[in-house]
């Protein structure tokens, strides 16, 4: 079993269109959990750190679960520059960073 | 600028040349990872560094590969021998670990195909 599993898609959404991506992990000693966005051909770019309390950041939700051992991220009113790669990425024991294999977003006119 | 730089942004080389690629963090930045991408893929880890000391390496990294991080500054990665399957791209990543926060920014990679 993977690290860190996620749902590759492709999700292709409508433009205003909220969708939602999961995440699990698993390693339950994990301690610090992020959101990275990639471009096609881009290097990862930080989107959000995801707290236990969970967070929002403008147009976007993280959540975790530290029970079901998942991370979620949530994006209202979707955009065209929306359209990318979300990468999950989970802080382990071995603190180094382990990345899933992303969910790719298509944002539609 | 001041991000994460790499160098060179694209290498071409034949199948066992030997190839070193560099990269630069975020100064004051005390930690530097070096992963590997391939296409449809998550970046998988090759190895950090917190400062100069190289605390961890995947099994990925076979005996070709070697990191440096001399002084805790910039590092290396070099690859001995390649072969075909080692056409990816490496990224380089830097963070500063704080109070057990750390946030890690990425160089925007080095794109090598072996030919």
């Amino acid at each position: 079993r993977k690290e860190v599993e996620q749902d590759p898609g492709p999700f292709n959404v409508p433009e205003g269109a909220t969708v939602a991506f999961n995440c699990t992990y698993s390693n339950s000693a994990s301690q610090s959990f992020f959101w990275y966005r990639q471009d096609c051909r881009k290097e990862p770019k930080l989107l959000m750190s995801v707290y236990s309390s969970g967070n929002e950041d403008g147009r976007f939700t993280a959540q975790l679960n530290r029970a079901s051992q998942y991370i979620s991220l949530l994006i209202r009113d979707s955009k065209l520059s929306d359209s990318a790669t979300y990468l999950c990425v989970v802080i382990g024991s071995a603190r180094q960073l382990t990345f899933g294999s992303g969910t790719q977003l298509t944002v539609l006119p | 600028d001041t991000g994460v730089s790499q160098d060179p942004r694209h290498k071409i080389t034949k199948r066992g040349q030997n190839v070193t690629f560099r990269c630069d963090p975020i100064s004051e930045h005390n930690r530097l990872y070096w992963y590997r991408q391939t296409l449809g893929q998550g970046p998988e880890f090759l190895t950090y560094f917190q400062n100069e000391a190289q605390l961890e390496k995947s099994r990925l990294l076979s005996d070709r590969f070697s990191a440096e991080r001399p002084k805790g500054s910039f590092s290396t990665l070099e690859i001995q021998r390649t072969e075909q399957g080692d056409s990816a791209m490496y990224l380089c990543a830097s963070s500063l670990v704080l109070a057990d926060r750390e946030r890690a920014f990425f160089g925007q990679g080095t794109r090598l195909t072996v030919v």
